[in-house]
């Protein structure tokens, strides 16, 4: 059963460390997707690959977020330095051009 | 304010009782996507709607969209404990292939 793949789960970080997310797609979807979801803000969109190119990261911090697809079988976030404001559910999804499949997340924790 | 309303918040029903969650958009709806989301967990597709007045069902879960009053509902029919979790609603605004979410509703079904 194919899924997507997120690591780590869980994470606990000092604020102004460097954290760093992954996640594995679906083999042949060629799309990416990473959101953020807080209670109060819900799901927010950070930003989308189409073939390992960004196409939409308009809903990431520049300054401290970046997001890669260094092949395609791996997209990885990163938050350099991290805030407490950080904290919350990370999701990668992935899909044939649309929204398919979404990883189980990873809980992010800024102190 | 939120692009898409959900409505209610949270619900709490008794196993067996049907049900029925809004999702309304203040803007036009090109499609309509329904999750479902566990505590802890990814979201998982339930069912897509595109056109005006196209109804999906998947086992108990009915969806319809009404394309005029920009809105879908999601309909529970004879609720089990295996319902309860997040329902979210993600609107695509027209093939920007970004999911705009809402915030959800916490459906609970006791026994």
């Amino acid at each position: 059963d194919a899924r997507v793949t997120q690591t780590p789960r869980h994470k606990v970080t000092e604020m102004g460390q460097e954290v760093t997310m992954r996640c594995q797609p679906i083999l042949g979807h060629n799309t990416v997707f990473w959101y953020r979801q807080t209670m109060m803000q819900g799901l927010e969109l950070l930003a989308y690959f189409r073939n390992r190119a960004p196409l939409d990261d308009s809903g990431m911090p520049k300054d401290r977020f970046s997001a890669e697809m260094p092949d395609a079988t791996l997209a990885t976030l990163k938050i350099q330095p991290s805030e407490p404001r950080d904290s919350a559910v990370y999701f990668c999804a992935s899909g044939l051009v649309v929204l398919g499949s979404f990883g189980q997340g990873t809980r992010l924790t800024v102190v | 304010s939120q692009e898409l309303e959900q409505s209610p918040q949270s619900l709490i029903v008794q196993e067996g009782k049907n049900l029925t969650i809004n999702c309304t958009s203040s803007k036009t709806l090109y499609g309509l996507y329904w999750y479902k989301q566990k505590y802890g967990e990814g979201l998982i597709f339930l069912m897509m709607l595109q056109k005006g007045g196209e109804e999906k069902s998947h086992e108990k879960i009915t969806a319809k969209l009404d394309e005029k009053k920009q809105q879908s509902s999601l309909h529970i029919t004879a609720s089990q404990p295996s319902h309860a979790g997040i329902y979210l609603c993600g609107a695509d605004r027209g093939g920007s292939e970004k999911l705009v979410f809402g915030k959800g509703t916490k459906l609970t079904v006791n026994p």
